[in-house]
């Protein structure tokens, strides 16, 4: 099993630019998560999906987009970048009930110019 | 609105030493509790979960206990090692789907 895996590693854009990150996972998962990392703020919710077709805002979902439309995969959508979003983006997932970890991807560092 | 927070935000002890970490929250109806560690530009590696129901759990040197009653739950690791060196993060699951994060106490284990 790859477990979850990220596409792209690094990424710069300018101002205004969009992007799609790719998430996916080979574990038959049902939820999947994205979380934003920065410096002395821990990891934040962005947006997060409890099965294919779903999806449901966390914590900080301005700016973003995401989309759910097979169960292994789970899309991040920046529409119009700003420099707010630059940051170190990661993926996670877990099956359904309260025994099971959540199982983390490698991240997407993203930098806004 | 549930907290997490992580005190101290650094650690830095002699190899061998046993040590406790601390994570505290605000809101006592959790769902879970999951430690994580995470090396510098990497991505996390779960550690330990404990249900909402569990008093602790363990694996290898690792031992994790979680008190609801006073929002708290500590890391506890044996005989440091340098190769510990590294972030250590708990993650409260608030409600059945959400997870928030503390902002983690960065380790290092002096040889």
């Amino acid at each position: 099993n790859a477990g979850v895996t990220q596409t792209p590693k690094f990424r710069v854009l300018k101002t205004g630019q969009s992007m799609t990150l790719l998430c996916a996972q080979d574990m038959n998962h049902e939820y999947m998560y994205w979380y934003r990392q920065d410096p002395g703020m821990g990891l934040r919710l962005i947006h997060y999906s409890v099965g294919e077709g779903t999806t449901a805002k966390g914590e900080v979902p301005d700016g973003y987009n995401v989309s759910r439309l097979k169960k292994q995969n789970f899309l991040l959508g920046l529409e119009s970048a700003a420099p707010s979003q630059t940051s170190v983006y990661f993926c996670a997932s877990r099956p359904t009930g309260k025994d099971y970890e959540q199982y983390f991807g490698p991240g997407t560092r993203l930098t806004v110019t | 609105k549930q907290e997490v927070t992580q005190i101290p935000a650094a650690l830095s002890v002699p190899e061998g030493e046993n040590l406790v970490l601390n994570c505290s929250f605000t809101d006592s109806a959790i769902y879970n509790l999951q430690w994580f560690r995470q090396d510098p530009g990497k991505g996390l590696t779960s550690l330990l979960l404990i249900q909402s129901s569990q008093r602790e759990q363990t694996s290898g040197r690792l031992n994790a206990s979680l008190d609801k009653s006073s929002g708290r739950s500590t890391l506890y690791i044996a005989a440091s090692q340098p190769g510990d060196s590294a972030t250590y993060l708990c993650a409260v699951g608030s409600g059945t789907y959400k997870y928030i994060f503390g902002t983690g106490t960065r380790l290092k284990v002096l040889a």
